[in-house]
């Protein structure tokens, strides 16, 4: 069973740094990963979505990348501002296509 | 402009007492889901509908019920709530299952049991 793994737990940076969010994940027999902001007590919100056959995927100041063969993808924040902060969690499906499996998340704080 | 919406925003019940949330959706997706969230947790997969066709988790306890009368709504159903079952209970959506397509959420339902 998929199984996703985000570090750090939690992170709080100045205002105007670049940052790197992480997420691994066991089974590489993926499809695509996503990248959703959740902000407290909401939704979540698609971010970012990184087809298999890409190595990233850029919006704005967010740049996601994907290494396959390693498990690993980063999310990339240029320039935080205070309204970043929230919860980031990245998801890939169980198995090939089936339904989404989510991380816990990296809780940021961005300090004016 | 919401596009999926869940009602109530909050919901308190007490134990024992079952309780009905409830999911619609403007995007005419085929999938729709469960997801349930506890505090600093990941959401966890409850069930999910292509059209139809019910997919429960293996590991979703036989508390949890769901029902898809029509493509806009979704229903979740909570025979007797245990004070484990206090969680935020988010509602997605998707054109095809997987990850080849967004989900969309709503703002989720907020349960409190006591």
């Amino acid at each position: 069973k998929q199984e996703v793994t985000q570090i750090p737990a939690a992170l709080s940076v100045p205002e105007g740094e670049n940052l790197v969010l992480n997420c691994s994940f066991t089974d590489s027999a993926i499809y695509n990963l996503q990248w959703f902001r959740q902000d407290p007590g909401k939704g979540l919100t698609s971010l970012l979505l990184i087809q298999s056959s890409q190595r990233e995927q850029t919006s704005g100041r967010l740049n996601a990348s994907l290494d396959k063969s390693s498990g690993r993808s980063t999310l990339y924040i240029a320039a935080s501002q205070p309204g970043d902060s929230a919860t980031y969690l990245c998801a890939v499906p169980n198995s090939g296509n089936t339904p989404l499996v989510f991380g816990k998340g990296t809780r940021l704080s961005v300090i004016a | 402009d919401a596009m999926v919406i869940q009602n109530p925003r909050y919901q308190v019940t007490q134990f024992g007492k079952p309780v009905t949330l409830s999911c619609s959706q403007t995007l005419n997706h085929n999938v729709m889901y469960w997801y349930q969230q506890k505090s600093s947790q990941a959401p966890k997969l409850l069930f999910h509908y292509y059209d139809k066709d019910f997919n429960n988790e293996a590991d979703t306890p036989d508390n949890f019920q769901s029902r898809r009368p029509n493509t806009s709504f979704c229903f979740l159903d909570i025979r007797s709530p245990g004070l484990g079952d206090a969680a935020m209970y988010l509602c997605a959506t998707s054109r095809d299952t997987g990850g080849n397509e967004k989900l969309f959420f709503g703002s989720g339902t907020q349960l409190s049991v006591l």
